[in-house]
């Protein structure tokens, strides 16, 4: 069964403390992972896409990490600010026998409160 | 601010009333969606139109009936909705063609919906 884990559920941290999500996954064929951001009561907001090539990329504050073989990932936030306080979303592709077609496949995110 | 605009932002409507939601990208992306999300849930697929042409149904009741006028609008026609409908309403834009599988996701802010 084509599934998605996130851990933790919820995470309390102080506002310039590093973090550490986690992601594992059953999907199969794999074609990229997706971490998002959701603020409450908004659309999430793509931070990094990665292929089975890459293990690992930044933008910004957030850098992702992806074995595909053990078919785990995490993102890390370095230096918390109040403002990534939100729910993060693992997202995995699946590619069609077909090719051109594809599904997401979504976590039930990670709350991740930072606190002053 | 979201390039995928969302309106309403807010919707109350009775279990009888015919409402419609809207939704705008000038990305020129030729794949839009509709997700539901209920609270503390992953977005789930409702919809998928590709090149303004519906692809996807993911079983959806007919009381939710979409319309993709052409590829910058997509809308989704509400009528005889159940309480249980209550949700916030997802639109998305991507990519399609050659290498549109590794392209993020966009979505809207949603339009918060509430069936009384």
């Amino acid at each position: 069964k084509n599934q998605v884990e996130q851990s933790p559920q919820s995470l309390i941290i102080l506002e310039g403390k590093n973090c550490t999500l986690q992601c594992n996954y059953t999907v199969s064929p794999f074609s990229n992972l997706r971490w998002y951001k959701q603020d409450t009561g908004r659309g999430p907001v793509s931070l990094t896409i990665m292929t089975f090539s890459e293990n690992t990329k930044s933008n910004g504050r957030y850098t992702a990490t992806l074995d595909a073989d053990t078919k785990q990932s995490s993102l890390h936030i370095t230096a918390s600010q109040l403002s990534d306080s939100a729910s993060y979303i693992c997202v995995v592709t699946r590619s069609n026998s077909g090719g051109s077609n594809y599904k997401l496949t979504f976590g039930k995110g990670t709350l991740l409160t930072v606190n002053p | 601010d979201t390039e995928v605009t969302q309106t309403p932002k807010h919707l109350v409507m009775g279990m009888t009333n015919k409402k419609s939601l809207k939704c705008e990208q000038h990305m020129g992306h030729r794949a839009m969606y509709w997700y539901k999300q209920k609270a503390k849930k992953p977005p789930e697929l409702m919809f998928v139109y590709s090149y303004e042409k519906l692809s996807i149904n993911e079983s959806v009741p007919s009381r939710f009936s979409p319309e993709c006028p052409n590829s910058s609008l997509l809308n989704l026609h509400l009528h005889a909705l159940q309480p249980e409908d209550s949700a916030l309403y997802l639109c998305a834009s991507s990519r399609l063609g050659q290498g549109a599988r590794n392209s993020p996701l966009h979505f809207g802010n949603g339009t918060r919906l509430t069936v009384t």
